[in-house]
């Protein structure tokens, strides 16, 4: 099984400054990560996947994320946060074989001005 | 991108009484969706998977006699929560997988949820 941890509940940031969200998974095989955010009652909105390839993944709204296996982290990063990236932002992480994301417990972004 | 649409987006029912909450695939159809619960403040937890056309496969802990998920057609789920108590008040988002992916393809996409309030 896969598990996501989430090292951050919260992250207040101030606006124009670079943001890492952090997150950590677990599992004995390969597997395909994403970031979502999701605004106040709202669904979730994909922001980037990795599946293979390049370590380095760009996505939108100016978002990237790294994959490290041997640290078997993908964290988060933006170099200049808006007001509007004020968000939850989840990591999840769905194995090769498998059909369902596993799901971390979510980083709350406050960018204040 | 895909489009999946969840209706109602809020409902409010007195307990005791069944709500039923629909996912359907706008432009494509959809054999896998999934049903999560996500308590305030908290990450989503996936409550069932359904296959168009089969039943549904429920995590461990979940009633499948009280969160009942009809999956009849590619294109629509529905969930239906019986004789709903003040417990049951959450926000429950679907998701959907397209027909003909492959495993290795993963994306599903998201309903924008529907907060239920059992009063």
């Amino acid at each position: 099984a896969q598990s996501v941890t989430q090292l951050d509940s919260q992250v207040p940031v101030f606006e124009e400054a670079p943001v890492e969200l952090r997150c950590n998974y677990s599992s004995s095989v390969s597997v395909y990560l994403f970031w979502y955010v999701q605004y106040p009652n709202q669904g979730l909105q994909l922001l980037l996947k990795y599946l293979s390839g390049s370590t380095l993944v760009k996505g939108i709204n100016g978002f990237e994320a790294e994959f490290n296996k041997s640290q078997t982290s993908f964290h988060l990063r933006k170099p200049s946060v808006h007001i509007s990236d004020t968000a939850e932002y989840f990591c999840a992480v769905k194995s090769n074989s498998g059909y369902a994301l596993n799901f971390g417990k979510g980083t709350s972004l406050l960018v204040t001005p | 991108g895909a489009v999946v649409s969840q209706h109602p987006s809020r409902v409010i029912c007195k307990s005791g009484t069944s709500v039923k909450i629909e996912c359907r695939s706008l432009d494509f159809q959809a054999t896998t969706m999934f049903w999560y619960r996500q308590f305030p403040k908290q990450s989503l937890m996936l409550m069932a998977t359904s296959n168009e056309g089969s039943k549904a496969t429920y995590e461990q802990g979940v009633e499948k006699d009280k969160f009942l998920i009809n999956h009849a057609s590619l294109t629509l789920s529905t969930l239906t929560v019986t004789s709903a108590h003040p417990e049951d008040s959450s926000f429950y988002i679907c998701s959907a997988r397209a027909w003909g992916g492959v495993v290795v393809d993963t994306e599903a996409f998201f309903g924008q949820g529907t907060r239920l309030t059992v009063v």
